[in-house]
């Protein structure tokens, strides 16, 4: 069955370093996304990604973020300057070719980050 | 705000036994789905309920939605200690490319 694969699967980094995490979604989905969630809280909507651009983004997603499909296959969120309040886990999400009006979005098992 | 919130927060019930988790949210919606998240993996999707539709049905689950009161709610029969898990409703609405999740219910069933 296919699945959202995400590295790493856990992160620690020094307070102001660029972070990097990867996603590969599934493999005919064409809608992308990144969520976050603060330990044993809710889950936050950081950005959807599609046909190459940003199609919407939260107010968390400040210019600290940015999202890339460098190659067509993975889906990258950076993190330029992390915070201690980055510390979380990050979650991405793929959804078929009508997106939303399909229903179900599918999501990774998640990359935690941590930083110190 | 679009989130939803669920009600209760947090659920202990026997096996065998019920569980019902409820969610309203805020704003008017095209869909709405629950999932289901075990501690410390990701989410995974239960079952989508449309705006025009009233009730649901996948196998245990049983999807309520009420939009004039802008509520649903998740039933899970005969209750099993695999079910215990984290429980989020998500909607989404017209002219949004996003899912919004609700604050969830922990669901704990014992043996």
């Amino acid at each position: 069955e296919p699945e959202v694969t995400q590295t790493p699967s856990h992160q620690v980094t020094q307070m102001g370093q660029e972070v990097i995490l990867r996603c590969v979604p599934i493999s005919n989905h064409l809608y992308f996304y990144w969520y976050r969630q603060i330990l044993g809280q809710k889950v936050e909507f950081l950005v959807s990604f599609y046909n190459n651009e940003i199609s919407e983004k939260s107010e968390i997603f400040d210019d600290q973020f940015s999202v890339e499909r460098p190659d067509g296959s993975n889906f990258t969120l950076k993190i330029r300057s992390t915070k201690l309040e980055d510390s979380a886990m990050y979650f991405c999400a793929s959804s078929g070719q009508r997106g939303l009006v399909t229903g179900e979005l599918f999501f990774g098992e998640g990359s935690r980050l941590t930083v110190l | 705000s679009q989130q939803g919130e669920e009600d209760p927060q947090a659920l202990s019930i026997q096996e065998g036994e019920n569980a019902t988790m409820n969610c309203s949210y805020k704003t008017s919606i095209n869909n709405l789905q629950w999932y289901r998240q075990n501690s410390g993996r990701g989410l995974v999707h239960l079952i989508l309920i449309r705006s025009n539709e009233r009730e649901k049905h996948s196998g245990r689950l049983r999807v309520t939605l009420d939009t004039s009161k802008k509520s649903s709610s998740l039933l899970i029969t005969a209750s099993r200690a695999a079910d215990t898990a984290s429980y989020f409703c998500a909607t989404d609405s017209a002219g949004f490319q996003k899912l919004v999740f609700g604050t969830g219910t922990r669901l704990l069933v014992s043996p």
